[in-house]
Parts: C-alpha cells; structure tokens; sequence
C-alpha cells in the first residue's frame, strides 16, 4: 500500500546529541512536510519542501535543519536537542493541484529528550 | 488572532448515537481549504474528509459529513452512528491559497470519547 513511513517510532536522545529522524513516502508526492506536535497542542508546521525548494517557517527554530535526497525521503535533523524539543513530529506529504492538497501523514516520531 | 477554532475541548457521545463537533474559521482569502484529521492515541494523524471554500454541496465520506456554512465561517464535523472506534483527538485545519504546497493551520482539537 502507498504510504507515509516515519522511523523510528520512538526516539530517545541525549540533551545536545544531534538526532536525525527519516520519513519516506511511496505516494510520489512532491511536496514534503515537518510538523512538531507537542502534548496537547495542535500540530505546528516547521518546514516544508515543494519539490527541492525548501520553505522554513519564520518561527522554526536554527537548532532545526532538513534535507531532502530525493522525491521519497524527507530527514529532520535537530542539531542540539533541548529539554523543549521532545515532542511528536509528524511528517507530511501531499500532491499540489490535485487532491484538494489534502496532507497524508505518516505515524508519526516521539522524540525524548534526556 | 485565532484563525481555526474549536471550542470543545471534551466531548461525550453514547455509541450508535451522532455527534457535532464544531470548528470555526477566520480568513480573508476567497480560496481555501477545510479539513478534519482524526488522531488517536497512536499519534498518526489520519484524513477524515476535506470542504473547499468553492464547493457547492456539503462533503460527505461515509459516515462523516461536513456541515459548511460559508457565511458564518463554521465547518462543523457530524459523526453519524458513533462507535467505540471513534474514540480520539480530532483536528479541523484551514489551508489557505493552492499550489505551492502551503500550511495546515490547526485548531487545538477536540477529544471525543465514545461510551458503550
């Protein structure tokens, strides 16, 4: 089945050990996304890419980074992870002109941060 | 100022029964997009049904449907005939403008339990 995959599901890291977490997607979908969900908030857009052109929002953090190899991988790197930065991150995908845009997530990545 | 907003941050529904959970926006922009995710407690976000600003008729998708009052800028969600399943976080989001992949805003969601 065409799919959002993110790993790993769980994440635990150190405080200021970089973390680098992966999405895949075999929908050939060519625009990617990174939301941050925090407990009991809603989901907030870090980054996106269209096609290889990477949009950051104005309020995403430096300690953030992404890249994005190819068409199906998406990776989020966090370079120096706070107590601040455990979360879910979600990541996204969607087609432009089609669909309505509608945004397909994967399961999604709990990072902790000790 | 709030652009999604959902008022209910708790809701109670007795399975086979329906509920209404309500979500209003806020935007200046002719074109967009409305949307309900569901989240349950396993954190993947997953599509529920999608009202665009132009559409005629209300969206259904089997038992979802989406009460779209343009005027009032409400787009409430109607879950018919509960079951235990439905038991979860739901999100309404706004999209705003088409075409060079854009945001999701979110409102804060409202959980739903579902009783037998």
């Amino acid at each position: 089945d065409a799919m959002v995959i993110q790993n790993p599901r769980y994440q635990v890291t150190q405080f200021g050990k970089p973390v680098t977490l992966s999405c895949s997607q075999t929908l050939n979908h060519n625009v990617m996304y990174w939301y941050q969900q925090k407990s009991s908030q809603a989901p907030k857009l870090l980054f996106h890419y269209y096609d290889k052109d990477f949009n950051n929002e104005a309020d995403t953090p430096d300690n953030f980074q992404s890249r994005r190899p190819n068409t199906s991988f998406c990776f989020l790197d966090i370079r120096s992870p706070g107590l601040g930065d455990a979360a879910m991150y979600l990541c996204a995908t969607s087609t432009s002109g089609r669909n309505q845009e509608t945004q397909y997530f994967g399961p999604g990545t709990r990072l902790l941060v000790l | 100022a709030q652009k999604i907003t959902q008022t209910q941050p708790g809701m109670f529904v007795q399975e086979k029964e329906a509920v209404t959970l309500d979500c209003t926006y806020d935007t200046s922009d002719p074109s967009y997009g409305l949307f309900w995710y569901k989240q349950p407690s396993s954190g993947e976000m997953i599509f529920l049904i999608y009202q665009g600003s132009y559409d005629q008729q209300n969206a259904t998708e089997g038992r979802y449907s989406l009460n779209f009052q343009k005027a009032r800028k409400s787009a409430n969600l109607v879950i018919s005939a509960s079951q235990l399943g439905d038991s979860a976080m739901y999100f309404c989001a706004m999209r705003e403008g088409w075409g060079q992949g854009g945001k999701l805003i979110f409102g804060q969601g409202t959980e739903l339990s579902v009783k037998p």
